[in-house]
């Protein structure tokens, strides 16, 4: 099993829908979580950085953590065509530096929002 | 959020040459990086850039296939040796600014080997 899974998509909906990514993983140990964005040959830009369980809100980006469940969402509220990217979740451990502080990433979900 | 930049951004090479890329960041940072990301892959940590000693490298990478060098707080280099067209990808340098968890990347190096 792999520690961090991420449905690839593609995901199309249309301009103003609500979209919702999602990730799951398998360790336990992971505390602090990531999403970002990549825009076709361009790296990777973080969108939300969330600690510990629990919801973070940025504009139209909600960042939501269950740790419980091992899952993580991104939700984006009045998608619009400029929104049309791949999106990496990514994970660490809690302790930084070293094996354990390294980012764990989804394979990333491409995202195509139509006007 | 830290400004990275890196060189090339893209380059065509022959199979048995070296490419170094370079990564420099506008301000101090903690911790450097270096990530690979092939077609339909995650993100693969290749190894940690540590100023003034040896590289920590993951599983599966080594230092003489690609040696990393980081003089100071603020630059780093990544060579990929002996290229084959495996070598295909693109390589990402990453930060983590000074006492903080967030960590960035740069724009990325496409690298084609033929």
């Amino acid at each position: 099993q792999k520690e961090v899974e991420q449905d690839p998509g593609p995901l199309s909906v249309p301009e103003g829908a609500i979209v919702s990514l999602n990730c799951t993983y398998s360790n336990s140990a992971f505390q602090y979580f990531m999403w970002y964005r990549q825009y076709s040959r361009k790296g990777p830009e973080l969108l939300m950085y969330t600690y510990s369980s629990g919801n973070k809100e940025d504009g139209r980006f909600t960042a939501q953590v269950d740790k419980s469940s091992k899952y993580i969402s991104l939700f984006i509220r009045d998608s619009q065509p400029s929104d049309s990217a791949t999106y990496l979740c990514a994970m660490r451990r809690m302790n930084y530096g070293g094996s354990q502080g390294n980012l764990i990433f989804g394979k990333g979900t491409k995202l195509s929002v139509k006007p | 959020s830290a400004v990275i930049s890196q060189k090339p951004s893209r380059d065509i090479c022959q199979r048995g040459t070296s490419l170094t890329i370079q990564c420099q960041v506008d301000s101090q940072v903690t911790m450097m990086f270096w990530y690979r990301q092939q077609p339909g892959q995650s993100l693969t940590l290749i190894a940690t850039a540590n100023q003034g000693s040896e590289a920590t490298y993951e599983s599966g990478f080594v230092i003489d296939k690609f040696p990393i060098s980081r003089p100071n707080l603020t630059f780093s280099t990544l060579t990929v040796s002996n290229m084959s067209p495996e070598d295909s990808s693109i390589y990402l340098c990453s930060v983590t600014g000074m006492g903080s968890y967030e960590q960035y990347f740069g724009p990325g190096t496409r690298l084609t080997v033929t």
